[in-house]
């Protein structure tokens, strides 16, 4: 069975500083990953996903994301982080082909402070 | 385009009582995900229903129910609740050459005293 493992539920980082969200995955074939995020009292929102096409993956809002398979990793990154930012991000990998086997993480609250 | 709507938004119940909670997907999205996010738990797989078919199912028990309708919103019963059933309920849609991808609505937040 596929799943991610998100290391550290909460992360502070200071504004302008880089952002790095870890994500390890478990998979025996090559996955679908996700990172999703999730503003207080929103629902989830699409960042970027990675379809086995190119390894480094753009998002929204600046967000990048790479595919290491010798590493299973799938870090979320980005250069600069603004205060908008903080919010819960939830790595994501689907199992067996379909979405309906979404399997999320158990996310990371980032924490942006001045 | 409207994203996908999910009503009500917050709601407050008691244990044993009974909630359905609705939802409205993409225009043209096929499918719809439910999932439970409960403080703690992270995100929960629950159900998914494709042209108004049952195809999937997370480990709940029976008392969480749904369906689809024939323009594809739906509607999530939850049975004999209990406090621990207290949680974010998102909906997600998707359509078949979405790759994947979900779409979600803003959830429901059910509080069972």
């Amino acid at each position: 069975a596929q799943s991610v493992t998100q290391l550290g539920s909460h992360v502070s980082v200071s504004e302008g500083a880089l952002v790095l969200l870890r994500c390890n995955y478990s998979s025996s074939v090559p996955p679908y990953l996700f990172w999703y995020v999730q503003y207080p009292n929103q629902g989830l929102q699409l960042l970027l996903k990675y379809t086995s096409a190119a390894t480094l993956v753009k998002g929204i809002n600046g967000f990048e994301a790479e595919f290491k398979k010798s590493e299973t990793s799938f870090h979320l990154t980005k250069p600069s982080a603004h205060m908008s930012d903080a919010a819960e991000y939830f790595c994501a990998v689907i199992r067996g082909g379909t979405a309906s086997k979404l399997t999320f993480g158990t996310g990371t609250r980032l924490q942006v402070t001045l | 385009e409207a994203g996908v709507t999910q009503s009500p938004t917050h709601l407050i119940k008691t244990r044993g009582q009974q909630v359905t909670l609705r939802c409205s997907p993409i225009s043209g999205h096929t499918s719809v995900y439910w999932y439970q996010q409960a403080l703690g738990l992270g995100l929960q797989f629950l159900l998914w229903y494709d042209e108004g078919e049952e195809r999937n199912r997370g480990n709940f028990p029976p008392r969480f129910s749904g369906r689809q309708f024939p323009n594809y919103s739906s509607e999530l019963n939850v049975n004999a609740l209990e406090l621990e059933d207290s949680a974010l309920y998102l909906c997600a849609s998707s359509n078949p050459s979405g790759a994947n991808v979900l779409t979600f609505g803003a959830g429901s937040r059910l509080t069972v005293l």
